[in-house]
Order: structure tokens, then sequence, then C-alpha cells
């Protein structure tokens, strides 16, 4: 069964805390990204990779950070840098980062701080 | 990068009603364009694209889109709504000037009521 797995599906984090989300596809796709979305606001790219050991700044990357060891992994970290951290956070992939490919989404994660 | 307006927030309409979601964008550039749905708690579904030919395109679910250049819309309609067509709607648009990256408007929240 392909698709993009996210977990966890709620996460809460502490003041100070550095915090993970998990993001993983089977789809073969080389291109991931990470949206912030936010009540009334649409989605916000965070960060997104094009290929395995590259990844470039979204337009808010400030507070956060990712890797892209593996085609099949894109993590996210939320560090205690971003002071407003509670949203929804989706991840996508598509086959490359092209003019005529199809973003698919996973299904979120919600993060709220205690 | 592109400025996607979705001129309407929330859209309420009675089952078996017509509904029309409008969608507008910033560049009249070579575009390409999407409409992706969001039901509570979940990540986005394409229901439709446009990348090129008919300005028509139809999509899952009795979906249809139009694209016109002139006005730079692209405006989502069904001739008949179900109690379970109540969602997010989003507009998304890419263009080469932003790499392809996607640009998404605020949203629709659907609400179909029997």
């Amino acid at each position: 069964d392909g698709g993009i797995t996210q977990s966890p599906k709620y996460l809460f984090r502490k003041e100070g805390q550095n915090v993970t989300l998990s993001c993983e596809q089977n789809l073969n796709h080389d291109a991931m990204y990470w949206y912030r979305q936010d009540p009334g606001q649409g989605l916000r790219l965070i960060y997104y990779s094009q290929i395995v050991n590259d990844f470039q700044k979204g337009d808010i990357a400030e507070g956060y950070s990712v890797s892209r060891e593996k085609k099949e992994s894109f993590p996210l970290t939320v560090t205690s840098a971003q002071k407003n951290p509670t949203a929804f956070y989706l991840c996508a992939s598509s086959v490359t980062q092209g003019r005529q490919e199809t973003q698919y989404f996973g299904p979120g994660t919600r993060l709220l701080v205690l | 990068a592109q400025s996607v307006t979705q001129l309407d927030s929330q859209v309420p309409v009675f089952e078996e009603a017509p509904v029309e979601l409008r969608c507008n964008y910033s560049s009249s550039v070579s575009v390409y364009l999407f409409w992706y749905v969001q039901y509570p708690n979940q990540g986005l579904q394409l229901l439709l694209k446009y990348l090129s030919g008919s300005t028509l395109v139809k999509g899952i679910n009795g979906f249809e889109a139009e694209f016109n250049k002139s006005q730079t819309s692209f405006h989502l309609r069904k001739p008949s709504v179900h109690i379970s067509d109540t969602a997010e709607y989003f507009c998304a648009v890419s263009d080469r000037f932003n790499d392809y990256k996607l640009s998404f408007g605020a949203g629709t929240t659907v609400t179909v009521r029997a």
C-alpha cells in the first residue's frame, strides 16, 4: 500500500524542547516538502528537498531544521528557537520538483505546546 | 512568488445545490493550477489540476474548474453537492519564476446542510 506516512498524529512540546516530526514515503518520489498550516492562512513552505543529501529553505524556515539522509525519509525538527510552533504540519512528496509534478500529501501531525 | 486569493472564506450551501469556489492569482505568466480538498484533521487530496490544453478541467467527485487566463482565475464548481463535500478547499499555483513551488490560497470552508 503506497503512500506518505507521518507520525505521530499528535505531538506535545514543552517550552525549550526540540521535537522531531517523521515523514516517510514509499512512492519512490525524489522531492519532499514540509508545510505549516495555520487557521485562515493556507499552507506555508518550511523546507524542501529535491534529492538525497540536499535541501533548501522555504518561506518560513527559521526555527526549523531538516535532514534528507534517505530518499524515503524527510524528518522535520522544530527547535526551541521556533517561538510559535503550535500548528498542523503537512509533509508532501512529488516525483521531481518540476513544472508538471503533482505534490501528494501525508495525513499531517498536529503540534501543541504544553 | 504568486499571490493566490480565495475570495470566500466560508461557503454554506444546501445539499443538492450547486457551489462555486473562487480563486484568483496574481501573475499572468505561464502557470500551473491545482485544487486540493482537506477533510477535518487530514492531509490534502488532489481534486484536479490544470497544466495545459483545455481550459475546462474535470476532477474527482464531480468537481470541475475553468482556467481563465485573461481574468487570472481558476474557479471550482460542482453542480450538486453532497453532505460528504463538507471540507476545506485550497487553490494552489506554481510557475517557473518561483521554481515551480506551490503557492496556496487561504482556503474556503464549504459546509453542506441537509
